[in-house]
């Protein structure tokens, strides 16, 4: 157990609707990042956030957004959701010194259908 | 983009062989290399974290070795068993900021 939450574990959802993944971080650390796991893709970046401030950004679609709330927790938005939106959706944390190593949660794993 | 490429894609070996794989990355703007592994129905769990140039790491039968000016990292497995079949991912992260480029990761399969 990497101590990192993330609810729910499966999500099964229409094309055009949105949902929100939440990811609690491992006690102690600031920094939250979200990595999308799709077919053939390896992990791609989408986000960090450290102490509640948004960090580094990567390929995220501007129909996805994320916060990181003042109990540390992040949430990830998608919205007008596709068929290729369907990934593993990991969130990992870490305590946000550079060459730290990240403890990643379970995943989502989002179907739109 | 910061390519990170690792060969081979999969690999099935006999237990009680002896593996490595490779992993590619940028040789500038480097700050750290990542190595983790990822089992099925689990999620990827850190083995290495090396930074500087001819680090060697080691944890049990699995190693990594480190190479910043050509820009590659080698991970060994030693005696593969059954239990070390799994996903092994390497990432880059670069001296500019903090988040990790991953690699699409080697697929380890050992059979009995």
């Amino acid at each position: 157990d990497s101590g990192v939450t993330q609810t729910p574990k499966h999500l099964i959802t229409a094309t055009g609707q949105r949902v929100t993944l939440r990811c609690s971080p491992r006690s102690g650390d600031l920094s939250v990042y979200w990595y999308q796991q799709s077919l053939d893709q390896g992990l791609q970046f989408l986000i960090q956030y450290y102490n509640g401030e948004e960090r580094a950004k990567g390929n995220i679609l501007e129909r996805f957004s994320a916060q990181q709330f003042p109990d540390l927790h992040s949430e990830l938005n998608l919205s007008s959701l596709e068929l290729g939106d369907s990934a593993l959706y990991f969130c990992a944390s870490s305590v946000a010194r550079k060459g730290e190593k990240l403890f990643f949660g379970s995943g989502t794993q989002l179907s739109v259908l | 983009i910061l390519n990170v490429e690792q060969s081979p894609q999969s690999l099935h070996v006999q237990e009680g062989d002896s593996t490595n794989f490779t992993c590619s990355f940028p040789s500038s703007n480097f700050y750290a290399l990542h190595w983790y592994r990822w089992e099925t129905a689990k999620s990827p769990e850190a083995l290495f974290v090396m930074t500087l140039n001819g680090d060697e790491k080691k944890k049990g039968r699995i190693s990594a070795t480190l190479n910043t000016k050509e820009g590659y990292s080698y991970l060994y497995i030693k005696g593969s068993q059954p239990e070390d079949s799994a996903t092994y991912l390497c990432a880059f992260q670069p001296n500019s900021g903090y988040a990790l480029n991953f690699g699409k990761g080697t697929s380890l399969l050992v059979t009995p």
